[in-house]
């Protein structure tokens, strides 16, 4: 089973929109951390959040913010006033406490910013 | 303070040859992972290793498929008896300790592997 699903494959906004990425997990530990990276054209992989399962504050920097909900196990992603340079590939990702040190990536939402 | 090299960026083989790819972990860290990323896919973890030690292979495809991290030198990724199925993106990253996956590891720029 998908431990972390981006439901959205594409997604294309004219520049200054605001866009929301979305992020659905699944888990049964108790402890478990969320991230999101991006990807852009060149390939690298960016870190751009942590989260863990105790700290449901969503959380704001600069154009980016985070929407963590347990009760619907989601953690989305929105840009606000959407730049070209944000076009990307943004994979969320899931590590729980108790099956150690690897990540499940979720298959990634290509993001386009179209000027 | 470089952080995860990945060499090569690009590699091509041929149908049936060896591909090495090569890990340098950021200083001071002694614990690497390695992911890949097929075509229009997420990554998948395959390996994680210590300093001389296998910790998780898990992901590791059964054949063809090796991983080293040894005391001196970087960590390999080796995989023998190339297929095009083969073909991907190979990402490594390293942390410090153990925790690696809660706290978020550096990822390098990965490797594409073409196969022809």
């Amino acid at each position: 089973a998908q431990k972390v699903t981006q439901a959205q494959t594409e997604i294309s906004v004219v520049e200054k929109e605001d866009v929301t990425l979305d992020c659905v997990y699944e888990t049964r530990d108790t402890t478990y951390y969320l991230f999101w990276y991006k990807q852009p054209p060149s390939g690298e992989l960016v870190f751009l959040i942590r989260r863990n399962s105790f700290d449901e504050q969503n959380e704001i920097s600069g154009r980016y913010s985070w929407n963590f909900q347990k009760s619907t196990s989601s953690f989305n992603f929105t840009i606000t006033a959407s730049q070209v340079v944000d076009s990307a590939v943004y994979f969320c990702a899931l590590s729980e406490a108790s099956t150690g040190n690897q990540f499940y990536f979720g298959t990634g939402t290509s993001l386009t910013v179209i000027p | 303070n470089a952080g995860v090299m990945q060499n090569p960026r690009h590699l091509v083989r041929r149908r049936g040859q060896e591909a090495r790819l090569r890990c340098s972990p950021m200083k001071g860290h002694s614990h690497v992972y390695w992911y890949r990323q097929l075509p229009e896919e997420g990554l998948k973890f395959m390996v994680y290793l210590q300093k001389e030690n296998i910790i998780d292979e898990s992901g590791m495809p059964k054949e063809r498929f090796s991983a080293e991290f040894p005391k001196e030198g970087p960590s390999i990724l080796r995989i023998q008896q190339v297929v095009r199925g083969d073909s991907a993106a190979y990402f490594c990253a390293s942390s410090p300790g153990r925790q690696g996956a809660r706290d978020g590891y550096t990822f390098g720029s990965g490797t594409r592997l073409t196969v022809v």
